[in-house]
């Protein structure tokens, strides 16, 4: 069984198009984030819900709207794409908020090439 | 925030030789330095952490060192292998920053037989 899945893991759109990203944990975590990965490897955070609460918001561009129905999961919506957020987007989770007390469990990834 | 800065960006050894990696954060408040592994394809994969209370740590053939003062830590994997070959991220995380992990910008470690 995954413990973080991702879907998909491929997508290729048009910009100016709407999409979205599914993740769901099925380790029992209650925190969930949103990372994304540039053409140089660097992994950024974007979003972090615990028990479906928003507790981290990078300086994303309000185009990127995260979306936490049941602690289990955390999708993320992307509006009007641009060329820009071409990258790798992972998922992952924690057991709780407070990172320092265990590991991320990261999915697969999710690759996002805007045309 | 917190500022984490990771060297070098590429690394090549040969196998049985041992690899270092370092990094730096800037945020004093920092607790928590995990390593990440990743391999082609695929999401990075916890390997060893270290907790501010703790100088080294060690796992087999990785080990880790903190030193608080200088607000650097490195990992040392001795007797490398060729599937050690992946990328490898350091991180650090405080409370001030709801404990989110902030990377360093990764190492691509190569590992020829």
């Amino acid at each position: 069984d995954t413990a973080v899945s991702q879907t998909p893991k491929y997508l290729v759109t048009q910009m100016g198009n709407d999409k979205s990203i599914k993740c769901e944990q099925n380790l029992g975590h209650d925190t969930m984030y949103w990372y994304k990965q540039d053409s140089k490897k660097f992994l950024k955070i974007m979003f972090s819900y615990n028990n479906k609460e928003l507790i981290i918001n990078e300086t994303v561009p309000n185009r990127f709207s995260p979306k936490s129905p049941d602690k289990a999961h955390l999708n993320l919506h992307i509006n009007s794409l641009e060329l820009g957020d071409s990258a790798v987007y992972f998922c992952a989770s924690s057991l709780s908020r407070t990172g320092n007390t265990g590991e991320l469990f990261f999915g697969e990834g999710s690759r996002l090439t805007v045309l | 925030g917190e500022n984490v800065e990771q060297h070098p960006s590429t690394l090549s050894v040969q196998e049985g030789d041992s690899a270092v990696i370092k990094c730096t954060y800037s945020d004093s408040a920092s607790n928590y330095f995990p390593w990440y592994k990743q391999e082609l394809g695929k999401g990075p994969q916890l390997i060893i952490d270290i907790r501010s209370n703790v100088g080294e740590k060690k796992d087999q053939r990785i080990a880790v060192t903190l030193n608080k003062t200088a607000k650097h830590f490195s990992l040392h994997i001795t007797e490398t292998q060729p599937e050690d070959s992946a990328v490898y991220f350091c991180a650090a995380s405080h409370p001030n920053s709801g404990y989110a992990l902030n990377f360093g910008k990764g190492t691509s470690l190569l590992v020829t037989p």
